[in-house]
Order: C-alpha cells, then structure tokens, then sequence
C-alpha cells in the first residue's frame, strides 16, 4: 500500500515531442506528490510538485495532471529537448497529522532519451 | 540561501573496511536530514532521517548507522563494509513541516 508504481522504466522522444511519465498509489492518504529530475552523477532536482486539491498544475513546459479517483499522476514534458534527458521520479506523502516527517515514497524511476 | 554539501564525491574501500560519509547543510536551521542509497542509478533507498539532534530513526536493517552530532551535521556509518554496500548515497534535507527535499550531490562508494 506504500508503493508509487511508475512507468514507463525507459522512454525515448525525439526533440519537440511530448513526454509522459506515469505513477499510480494505493495509498490515500498520500496528499503531495513531487517530481523529481536527476541528471547521471548528480543528486535529485525538485521539478515540480501538486497537491490533490487541483487537477493539473504547470510550470513552463512541465505538466502535472492529477486524477484522484483513479489515484494516478502523470508528467508531460512539452516540446522535449535533448537536455530534457535525465531520470525521472515521482514520489508521494502524507502530509495530513505530521507523522510522516517528510519521508518520500518514491517511484523507480524512469530514464528519458531526447533524440536531437 | 540554503545549501547542501557531501564528502567525499567518490569513495572506494575494501571489503570489512570502516566507513564514514559526512553530509552539512549551511543556510537553515533545525532541519529534517535524510540518508538515501540508490542502486544502479535507479530507486532511492531511504535508509534513515533525523528529526532532531541525536535523533535519528532507520528505514532499513543493515550494516549501517548514522548520528546527528550537531543541528546541520548528518554521518552515515559503517563499521565493516560489505559488498552490497556499494552504491550512489545521497543525503537530502526538507524544512521542519515541508515536504520539499533537496539532495545533496551524492558520495559514490564503491566496495571492492
């Protein structure tokens, strides 16, 4: 019940594509959910976060659409650039009662490709 | 502003060999401290947090500790090194009540 299931493991885009990452949880508790962007050899990068109070949340070319019925999130990268190409988190918490300090449930992760 | 730093960036030690991995953030005050393993450039282990000075709680059974001697001072440890033990450890921190974590640049261990 803790787990965020994400896919794909790999994805492969050519520039000016659109990519979509996908994460599924059981748990509904979890209320913020978090993408994160790692470059090989580097530590994780907040991307960009949403809570289920709206259902789509965007920042430049990065998209969050929530659907918490279905308690699946997904990423889109509009117009994906080969400097795009990185691994992908999502991740979950509950953050209702303060209980969890702040303790991630990530998903394994998915590596991106941007063709040039 | 706040920042994150991990010494040393890479790291090789035998098998049965002690280990210590230093993590400090600068720039805030009293925060969450957390110590990640990832393996094969994938999942993110989290292995433990601390709340508080001296606190400090684990995720994982294993062959390693960590301590918080001070409010921005977080050590992973080991008394003797496995195998398994290698990997890409990552230490992050989150302010009290927010559920933003930023990493740090990560110490690459690889046990021989």
């Amino acid at each position: 019940q803790q787990q965020v299931k994400q896919s794909p493991q790999s994805l492969i885009v050519q520039k000016g594509g659109i990519s979509i990452i996908n994460c599924a949880y059981e748990n509904t508790a979890f209320d913020y959910f978090p993408w994160y962007q790692q470059f090989p050899g580097k530590g994780p990068a907040l991307l960009i976060a949403i809570r289920p109070d709206v259902s789509e949340k965007k920042e430049g070319r990065f998209t969050i659409s929530f659907n918490k019925s279905a308690k699946q999130f997904s990423l889109h990268i509009m117009d994906s650039q080969p400097g795009d190409s990185a691994t992908y988190f999502c991740a979950a918490v509950p953050t209702a009662g303060g209980t969890s300090y702040g303790k991630l449930t990530f998903g394994q992760g998915t590596i991106l490709t941007v063709h040039p | 502003s706040q920042t994150i730093h991990q010494w040393p960036a890479t790291l090789v030690q035998p098998v049965g060999s002690p280990l210590s991995l230093e993590c400090t953030v600068e720039g805030t005050s009293n925060p969450n401290l957390y110590w990640y393993r990832q393996a094969a450039g994938r999942g993110l282990q989290l292995l433990f947090y601390s709340v508080g000075i001296g606190q400090i709680s684990s995720e994982v059974p294993q062959n390693l500790s960590a301590s918080r001697p001070q409010d921005r001072q977080f050590i992973l440890s080991s008394k003797k090194l496995l195998l398994s033990d290698s990997g890409f450890y990552l230490c992050a921190w989150s302010v009290i009540g927010s559920y933003e974590q930023y990493f740090g640049p990560g110490t690459r261990l690889t046990v021989t």
